[in-house]
């Protein structure tokens, strides 16, 4: 079962930030959060992932809580093309474990 | 751009049929893994490997089984197909290096068993 707990569904204006928060409580210290999204059934496509600090790359940028328990994935110019379904794990092996995430749909 | 390649795109078949769906990377990856996704629903992983020669079982429990002969394929087999095997079933690979588990998605199979 999924360790992470991420709202259903979320709208954002395109061209606006998207930002996606995620708790994971039961998180441990070696585990890291990591971001997936899917495109309407397409295969998973990672997007980013962190331990402690805060990261960025050219798709997003992570924020991680001090404590670990929650983070926010930042889509900083939200396009149409960024409607998808986002994951959020906490993953310490190599398995990771798909919750329902969030569907977000980028409104013109 | 992943290069992980699932063939057929698309399959619809006759109960009792076997089939096999194709998995390969040519990344050069240890890991492979078989997800299944029916549709609207969440992934669950069905299989997985380190390499080669080594199979294991995912979180969900499937009638299908796998073999990893080769580093760059991974292909599932179902015996005798049956309608409750219809969905979505997504391949995906990452590199044993490093501390973390990026994986690489293949475009997945959509299986109908009529």
């Amino acid at each position: 079962d999924a360790k992470t707990t991420q709202p259903t569904s979320m709208d954002c204006a395109e061209g606006r930030a998207a930002n996606l928060p995620c708790n994971h409580s039961t998180i441990s210290g070696n585990e890291y959060v990591y971001w997936y999204r899917q495109i309407h059934s397409q295969g998973p496509q990672y997007i980013i992932h962190g331990l402690k600090n805060n990261e960025t790359n050219e798709m997003a940028s992570l924020i991680i809580t001090e404590d670990r328990k929650s983070s926010t994935l930042i889509l900083p110019h939200a396009t149409l093309r960024d409607t998808a379904v986002y994951y959020c794990m906490e993953n310490g092996n190599e398995k990771l474990t798909f919750g329902t995430g969030t569907r977000l749909t980028i409104i013109p | 751009e992943a290069d992980i390649y699932q063939t057929p795109r698309y399959l619809v078949i006759g109960t009792g049929k076997k089939i096999t769906l194709e998995c390969s990377q040519t990344m050069g990856h240890d890991k492979m893994y078989w997800y299944q996704q029916d549709p609207g629903m969440e992934l669950h992983l069905i299989h997985y490997s380190y390499g080669v020669n080594s199979t294991e079982k995912g979180d969900l429990s499937s009638e299908s089984t796998v073999s990893r002969i080769r580093t760059e394929h991974f292909p599932l087999t179902l015996e005798s197909a049956r309608p409750s095997h219809t969905s979505q079933y997504l391949c995906a690979s990452s590199d044993i290096r490093g501390p973390y588990n990026e994986q690489f998605f293949g475009p997945g199979t959509r299986l109908t068993v009529l």
